[in-house]
């Protein structure tokens, strides 16, 4: 089975820090994606790649950037984190037009 | 752009009972639908991947079924157990959209014992 980690289950930071997300997974998928999902919200696209060094924005780009330099490792980055940005953040893989696996999520707190 | 919709937004009923959970999307030039499972706090599980071509798939108590040209689909569970509590979200990946899919909003269901 394709497995997808995340490195953190809960993190609290501090407004104004930079916070790095971390997504590894072991399958030699192309896709990966991070969402992020707020109550009444739904999951709403932050960025995605489709290869090493790729990246696209998704729905909700402000305040993120992005680092793919190995195809397993994707990294979510908070440049100036912000209350706004506390959320539950999910990462995914995929290959081409099959299905997506998640990894468990991290439940980020900025305070 | 793409819709999904899932109705209701939750759904309560006593164990042993045989539920249907709706989902719609409204443009149905797709490449799959896929429906996940996700319980409090916790990551998406995939539950069935149902390929444009294919009309249903199965997995032990789970049945989810595709009608494009309509656009719905609906995931079945037989014999429900309090352990199927979880909210339940089905997303699309339409045609053209570079493998991003479009997710529903889900439907939280639980199963009184």
């Amino acid at each position: 089975d394709v497995k997808v980690t995340q490195s953190s289950r809960y993190l609290v930071k501090r407004t104004g820090e930079k916070v790095f997300l971390e997504c590894v997974q072991d399958m030699d998928h192309e896709n990966m994606f991070w969402y992020r999902q707020d109550p009444g919200l739904g999951l709403r696209l932050i960025y995605f790649s489709y290869d090493v060094k790729m990246k696209e924005k998704g729905d909700i780009p402000e305040g993120y950037s992005v680092s793919r330099e190995k195809k397993e490792r994707f990294s979510l980055i908070l440049e100036s984190a912000s209350t706004n940005q506390t959320s539950m953040y999910l990462c995914a893989s995929s290959y081409a037009y099959y299905g997506y696996t998640f990894g468990s999520g991290t439940r980020l707190t900025i305070v | 752009k793409q819709e999904v919709t899932q109705i209701p937004a939750a759904l309560s009923v006593p164990e042993g009972e045989n539920l249907v959970l709706n989902c719609s999307f409204t443009d149905s030039a797709i490449y799959n639908l896929q429906w996940f499972r996700q319980d409090p706090g916790k990551g998406l599980t995939s539950l069935l991947l149902i390929q444009s071509s294919q009309r249903e798939q199965t997995s032990g108590r789970l049945n989810a079924s595709l009608d494009k040209s309509s656009g719905r689909s609906t995931l079945y569970i037989a014999a429900s157990q309090p352990g199927d509590s979880a909210t339940y979200l089905c997303a699309v990946m339409r045609t053209g959209a570079n493998s991003k899919l479009t997710f529903g909003k889900g439907i939280t269901l639980s199963v009184r014992p």
